[in-house]
């Protein structure tokens, strides 16, 4: 059964640090999305991805963060300069095209030091 | 700002017995919900869609909604040990630009089985 894979599962970093999170999403899924939950907090949306393009972003989307299709597969989600409050699970998630389903990678825990 | 609430329980339950689990949502313009299900340290995984007021059954699971009320309910028959989890709702909310949809979460629901 096809599925979103993330990469790396767990990253450990310093403060102040950059750090890439990758995903790759299913094959023939065209939005992409990247969600976060901070440890015992609820999931929370980042941002959504379509057509080469950010759709749409909250509010924790600041700055500091930035998302890529550097190719046909790969979807990544940049920290530029990481806080320890980013320290949360981030998951990425992708949907058909007339779809709304989306369905989670199995996440990328971030630990800022 | 857009809510999903959920009691955080946790809800203990018997092994065998039905597990309720609600769901209250305040933005009338969300016509798409899911249940996931979530255990502890991974991703959400798909449960349950239902887009139409009434009941939709599969398996052990049934997931109900009422657009009137704002709610939607998960129903776990039979339950077992292994359905020990946290059940998150969520619920969609449409993007302005994309024509596709973010999902807005409940704090989930705890549920223990006991054997």
């Amino acid at each position: 059964e096809p599925e979103v894979t993330q990469t790396p599962s767990h990253q450990v970093t310093q403060m102040g640090q950059e750090v890439i999170l990758r995903c790759v999403p299913i094959s023939n899924h065209l939005y992409f999305y990247w969600y976060r939950q901070i440890l015992g907090q609820k999931v929370e949306f980042l941002v959504s991805f379509y057509n080469n393009e950010i759709s749409e972003k909250s509010e924790i989307f600041d700055d500091q963060f930035s998302v890529e299709r550097p190719d046909g597969s790969n979807f990544t989600l940049k920290i530029r300069s990481t806080k320890l409050e980013d320290s949360a699970m981030y998951f990425c998630a992708s949907s058909e095209l007339q779809s709304n389903i989306q369905y989670f990678g199995a996440g990328t825990r971030l630990s800022v030091l | 700002q857009k809510e999903v609430e959920q009691n955080s329980g946790p809800l203990s339950v018997p092994e065998g017995a039905i597990a309720s689990l609600n769901c209250t949502y305040s933005d009338r313009v969300s016509q798409s919900f899911f249940w996931y299900r979530q255990y502890s340290g991974k991703s959400p995984e798909l449960i349950m869609s239902i887009y139409s007021n009434g009941d939709k059954e599969d398996g052990r699971f049934t997931a109900q909604l009422n657009k009137a009320s704002q709610y939607v309910s998960l129903l776990i028959r039979d339950s077992q040990p292994s359905d020990s989890a946290t059940y998150l709702c969520a619920v969609n909310m449409p993007l302005r630009t994309s024509g596709t949809y973010k999902y807005i979460f409940g704090t989930g629901t705890r549920l223990k089985v006991l054997a």
